[in-house]
């Protein structure tokens, strides 16, 4: 079974440019998750997508990043205009689970985004 | 804010040797996950441990979960240095339908 894939692995950006991350869940998987991982902590959810609906963004800083899951498969994340402080590595993670049960997520190798 | 925190944040073992992680966390859950993270393979799931469990196995892996102090352990028993990873708690809460928190992790080291 494939994994979740994710591209680009690495971005190097000068602040105030904009960054967009791409995501392909595992085949069947109704639900996608983004993180941010900033160094030295655990991952923290900015959004959960159900199919191509979007169940939580309450911690997705909405005046700077965007986020879409088109036919409820692959998802993009947009940062514009990016901050210094949005260095980090973006995860992105699928999980079967449909409803309010929780599941195992799989996670994809991330995008190392540096802002200078 | 992080749900999980775990401790100790860094533990540094010898090969052969039992490692033990512990978390805790604030609010009741619906189930509590533990992940592992190295630079080779990202963030991969280990055991996942429902709130009306106490104690689950997964090959060298044991986690136990205490409901009412609101704590888990992870013990990796014949510790190898394929080891060496962070190690996350997680922690899913009822009808938050799959949202995940996660703890700061614990950095093992496990030396040959």
């Amino acid at each position: 079974e494939a994994g979740v894939a994710q591209s680009p692995r690495y971005k190097i950006i000068e602040k105030r440019q904009s960054v967009a991350f791409w995501c392909n869940p595992i085949s069947g998987h109704a639900t996608l998750y983004w993180y941010q991982q900033i160094l030295g902590q655990g991952p923290k959810l900015l959004i959960q997508f159900q199919n191509n609906g979007v169940v939580d963004d309450s911690q997705l800083p909405k005046d700077r990043f965007s986020a879409e899951r088109l036919k409820g498969v692959d998802s993009t994340l947009k940062i514009q205009p990016a901050k210094l402080e949005d260095s980090a590595v973006y995860l992105c993670a699928s999980s079967p689970e449909t409803g309010r049960r929780s599941y195992e997520q799989y996670f994809g190798p991330g995008t190392r985004l540096t802002v200078t | 804010s992080q749900q999980g925190e775990e401790d100790p944040q860094a533990l540094s073992i010898q090969e052969g040797e039992n490692a033990t992680m512990n978390c805790s966390y604030k609010t009741s859950i619906n189930n509590l996950q533990w992940y592992r993270q190295n630079s080779g393979r990202g963030l991969v799931h280990l055991i996942l441990i429902r709130s009306n469990e106490r104690e689950k196995h997964s090959g060298r892996l044991r986690v136990t979960l205490d409901t009412s102090k609101k704590s888990s352990s992870l013990l990796i028993t014949a510790s190898r240095a394929a080891d060496t990873a962070s190690y996350f708690c997680a922690t899913a809460w009822n009808n938050q339908g799959g949202k995940l928190i996660f703890g700061q992790g614990t950095e093992l080291s496990v030396k040959p």
